[in-house]
């Protein structure tokens, strides 16, 4: 089944301790992109990747990394979580650019920063 | 945990009425539009989309019209059901120089009253 899966779906963790989402996607696309939703706000894009090896900051990268070592897989780092970073993560991917081709989400991972 | 619902402006409607979702965009250099679904405890699935040299395009039960003139973009659903129940959001994008982007609007939630 072609889809977009997203580890963990919840964690709960404290300010500091840093953590990875991991995204992978099985579609073969070459555009990854990550996403934060908050209510009010809607979807914010944090990063996004055209291809491995090549990633950009969205509207909100601050205190967010990312890498693209291989097609496949897109992992969220927070070096140092703060609890402003609490939200409902979502990745993204699209077979070329994700502007004009449609996306496919995962089915989001909600994070808690105490 | 917290619905993304909560806090948009909400439409409810009779179960077998048409829905009508209205979206304002921002750009008018947006040249790609894109309606998303999200029910709730999951991620944003792709609905219908329209480039911006058309004014309307039909899908199964869905209809998107888009009013350049007065950036309008609609979502017409057909004969609603209770699984219509859900956020729905509009997106558009717009090429900036040699960047892209791709905005999405915070969603409208529709209830289907049975």
């Amino acid at each position: 089944e072609a889809q977009v899966t997203q580890n963990p779906r919840y964690l709960i963790t404290v300010t500091g301790k840093k953590l990875t989402v991991t995204c992978s996607q099985n579609m073969n696309h070459e555009y990854m992109s990550w996403y934060r939703q908050d209510p009010g706000l809607g979807l914010r894009q944090i990063y996004y990747s055209m291809n491995v090896e090549v990633t950009d900051k969205g509207d909100v990268p601050e205190g967010y990394k990312v890498s693209r070592k291989e097609k496949r897989n897109f992992p969220l780092i927070l070096e140092s979580p703060s609890p402003n970073q609490t939200s409902l993560y979502f990745c993204a991917s699209s077979l070329l650019s994700g502007l004009t081709d449609t996306q496919y989400f995962g089915p989001g991972t909600r994070l808690t920063v105490l | 945990g917290e619905s993304v619902g909560l806090h948009l402006p909400t439409l409810s409607v009779q179960e077998g009425d048409n829905s009508i979702i209205n979206c304002a965009y921002s750009n008018s250099a947006s040249d790609y539009f894109i309606w998303y679904k999200q029910e709730s405890g999951k991620g944003p699935q792709f609905i219908i989309d329209i480039r911006s040299n058309m004014d309307k395009r039909q899908g199964q039960r869905v209809t998107v019209l888009l009013n350049k003139t007065v950036k309008h973009l609609s979502l017409q659903i057909a004969a609603t059901q209770p699984g219509d129940s859900a956020v729905y959001f509009c997106a558009e994008s717009y090429h900036t120089g040699a960047n892209s982007k791709l905005t999405f609007g915070k969603g409208i939630t529709l209830s289907v009253r049975p």
